[in-house]
């Protein structure tokens, strides 16, 4: 079945750290960018973090530049997103997102997860 | 950044309606646009790419067109099944970003 799966969130306090994970199978995980989408409930989508095929270009949001890091182990199947410092603001159900290419931004995001939620609060 | 904005929000319409939504972006992006349907509690599914590409197993009430700045996504007869949130993407450069949604809803 071709699916993904995320885990990892959870409530944490203001200026913890947290990691996803998002569990890839079905397809060949090595042929395609992955990316992380989020989205506070009853808001908007907003596009997170991305990673080539390789892992060899990561991207991010000016939000999170610098605080949040993307990997890929792609013997695995898996994608990682570590957080840190987070503020309440990183609040939102996080979504792990396919690509329909290789490259950051080659067409849409063509497979999601569920979605896992971080909840930032004191 | 490249903005996407996206009229009108919410959308009221009768089954059997043809539906429009609108989305324009703030500079050329080509064809490099992408529609998503996210009903309520579930993840987004990809619709439309590319501007006008259908994605596979997607009905073929839903189409889209445009380029450029200027972009439209089309739903030829409102099913009751098309209850949900659409939203545009650009996928032309970095960051890729997401218009505001636009609701549909039953009249």
């Amino acid at each position: 079945e071709v699916q993904l799966v995320e885990s990892g969130g959870g409530l944490v306090e203001p200026g913890r750290s947290l990691r996803l994970s998002c569990a890839a199978s079905g397809f060949t995980f090595d042929d395609f960018a992955m990316h992380w989408v989020r989205q506070i409930p009853g808001k908007g989508l907003e596009w997170v973090s991305g990673i080539i095929w390789s892992g060899s270009r990561r991207v991010y949001s000016d939000s999170v530049k610098g605080r949040f890091t993307i990997s890929r182990d792609n013997a695995k199947n898996s994608l990682d997103l570590q957080m840190n410092s987070l503020r309440a603001d990183d609040t939102a159900l996080y979504y792990c997102a396919k690509g329909t290419a290789g490259g950051t931004h080659d067409g849409g995001l063509d497979m999601w997860g569920q979605g896992t939620m971080v909840t930032v609060s004191s | 950044d490249i903005q996407m904005t996206q009229s009108p929000s919410p959308l009221s319409a009768s089954v059997g309606d043809r539906v429009t939504i609108t989305c324009q972006a703030t500079q050329d992006i080509k064809n490099h646009l992408n529609w998503y349907q996210q009903k309520p509690g579930k993840a987004p599914d990809l619709l439309i790419f590319d501007a006008y590409r259908l994605q596979r197993g997607v009905p073929s009430r839903f189409s889209g067109s445009g380029s450029g700045t200027h972009f439209s996504f089309t739903i030829s007869s409102l099913q009751p099944e098309d209850i949900a949130t659409y939203y545009c993407q650009q996928s032309d450069s970095l960051p890729l970003t997401f218009g505001g949604g636009t609701r549909v809803e039953i009249k």
